[in-house]
């Protein structure tokens, strides 16, 4: 079983769109959670991180965790064509002694 | 302040080679994990380096192995190249062994194996 799972896309939207993007994981101890953005052939970039339930926003992003429900989400309002690229999911836990897992990324095209 | 930064950028190698990819970590942070990232897929652990020591290890063979340094950089070796090792390499930095907290991603090595 996939330690953590979202949807591979890809998830296209209009500018000006919100876009959401999901993700589920399988480690009920997992702590903390983070919001990847990854540009084609880049490395990833830190944009979300949250480790409480409940939403937590920062400029046009939100993400949002339910702990309960093993999911964690992430929200980009007022999309833009700079938001084109693949989002990765990651969890971390103490119970895996700290590793972080990622899942496969959603990629999201923005259509201007 | 300097952040992650890797060495080489992208390397080509036979099968049966070995590879010495190298990191050093953002100022300030002292432990060093590597991952490697195929084609379409999300970063997979390798390791985790912390005092010079290895700490915690994913699925990878013991082809892969690393050392971390007195000033905190860390080289990531593989040994006996096979076509799936075709990959990116990254490199993150963090502080602390007990660390949950945020990942900082080198550019990465791209590698690939012929």
């Amino acid at each position: 079983q996939k330690e953590v799972e979202q949807n591979s896309g890809p998830l296209s939207v209009p500018e000006g769109a919100i876009a959401s993007l999901n993700c589920t994981y399988s480690d009920r101890v997992s702590q903390s959670f983070f919001w990847y953005r990854q540009y084609s052939g880049k490395s990833p970039e830190l944009i979300m991180s949250i480790y409480s339930n409940g939403d937590k926003e920062d400029g046009r992003f939100t993400a949002q965790l339910n702990k309960a429900s093993q999911y964690v989400s992430l929200l980009i309002r007022d999309s833009q064509p700079s938001d084109s690229a693949t989002y990765l999911c990651a969890v971390c836990s103490f119970s895996t002694g700290n590793q972080f897992y990622f899942g496969t990324g959603t990629s999201l095209t923005v259509i201007p | 302040d300097a952040g992650v930064t890797q060495s080489p950028t992208h390397l080509i190698k036979t099968r049966g080679q070995q590879v010495t990819l190298r990191c050093s970590p953002k100022s300030g942070h002292d432990t060093v994990s590597w991952y490697q990232q195929a084609l379409g897929q999300g970063p997979q652990f390798i390791f985790q380096y912390y005092e010079e020591e290895e700490r915690q290890r994913g699925n990878f063979p013991d082809r892969f192995s690393g050392h971390q340094f007195p000033n905190y950089s860390s080289e990531l070796n593989v040994n006996a190249l096979l076509l799936g090792d075709s990959a990116l390499y990254l490199c993150a930095s963090s502080v602390g062994l007990a660390n949950t907290g945020e990942l900082f991603f080198g550019e990465g090595s791209r590698l690939t194996v012929l």
